[in-house]
C-alpha cells in the first residue's frame, strides 16, 4: 500500500531552526513535493525533490533519500509567520500527488 | 508562478440543493485539474482528476453522480455537489497542472462550503 509519514505537530521558537522528517512508501516515485499551508487557506508550493541530496532555497531546505524512503524540510530562522501546517507528498507512477497529513508546526517567541 | 482562481471563496447553502464551484487557470493552458476536500486538521482528499475534454477520474469512495466534475476548456473546470448534505460541509480546493507528466501544481484559493 501507500504511506506517507511525517509527524502531527513541532513545536519551535522564534529564530531556532527546524526539520520536518517525511517517510514514505509509494508505488512509484516522481518525486517529492514540500508544501505549507496556513489555516482556511490552500497549500503553496515550498520545495520539489526527485535526485537524492538537499535543495537549498532561502531559509528553507529541502533534503531527499530515496533508497531511505526519506525527506526532510528544513526550516532556518524561523518567524512567526512560519506557524502552519507542511505537507509532505509523493508524486506517484501515475503523477498523482499522494499526500502526508501534514505536520502543524506551532512557532513560540 | 501561475495563478488559480476559485470561485466562490465561501458559499453557505441549505441542504439540498446544488452548489457549483468553479476552477480557473488565469495565465496558462491547464491540461489536468484537480479536486481535492479538506476537512479541519486533516490532509487534502484528492476527490477527483480531470482532463479537458474527457470525463473525470474519481477516487475510491467519490460518488460521481454527487460530485460532477466538467472540465469544458483548458481554463475551466467545475465541480457542482448536488443535493448537498450538512456533511458535505467542508473546504474543496483545486489545483491545475499545465503539463502531463512532472509539473507544478498550482493551487486555487479553495472553498468553503457550508450546508445548513
Amino acid at each position: 500500500g501507500q504511506n506517507i509519514d511525517q509527524p502531527t505537530e513541532m513545536t519551535a521558537t522564534e529564530g531556532a531552526i527546524v526539520q520536518i522528517n517525511c517517510t514514505y512508501q509509494t508505488s512509484g516515485f516522481n518525486g517529492l513535493f514540500w508544501y505549507q499551508q496556513h489555516a482556511g487557506e490552500a497549500p503553496t508550493f515550498l520545495s520539489y525533490n526527485v535526485l537524492d541530496g538537499l535543495e537549498e532555497k532561502g531559509r528553507f531546505s529541502s533534503f531527499l533519500s530515496r533508497s531511505k524512503g526519506y525527506s526532510y524540510l528544513l526550516l532556518k530562522e524561523l518567524q512567526m509567520k512560519d506557524s502552519a501546517s507542511y505537507l509532505c507528498a509523493i508524486m506517484d507512477s501515475n503523477y498523482q500527488l499522494i499526500w502526508g497529513a501534514g505536520t502543524k508546526l506551532i512557532i513560540k517567541p | 508562478g501561475a495563478v488559480v482562481s476559485q470561485h466562490p471563496s465561501r458559499v453557505i447553502c441549505k441542504s439540498g440543493t446544488s452548489v457549483k464551484i468553479e476552477c480557473r487557470s488565469l495565465d496558462f493552458q491547464a491540461t489536468t485539474m484537480f479536486w481535492y476536500r479538506q476537512f479541519p486538521k486533516k490532509s487534502l482528499m484528492l476527490m477527483a482528476t480531470s482532463n479537458e475534454g474527457s470525463k473525470a477520474t474519481y477516487e475510491q469512495g467519490v460518488e460521481k453522480d454527487k460530485f460532477l466534475i466538467n472540465h469544458a476548456s483548458l481554463t475551466l473546470s467545475t465541480l457542482t455537489v448536488t443535493s448537498a448534505h450538512p456533511e458535505d460541509s467542508s473546504f474543496y480546493i483545486c489545483s491545475a497542472r499545465e503539463g502531463l507528466d512532472y509539473n507544478e501544481q498550482f493551487f486555487g484559493p479553495g472553498t468553503r462550503l457550508t450546508v445548513l
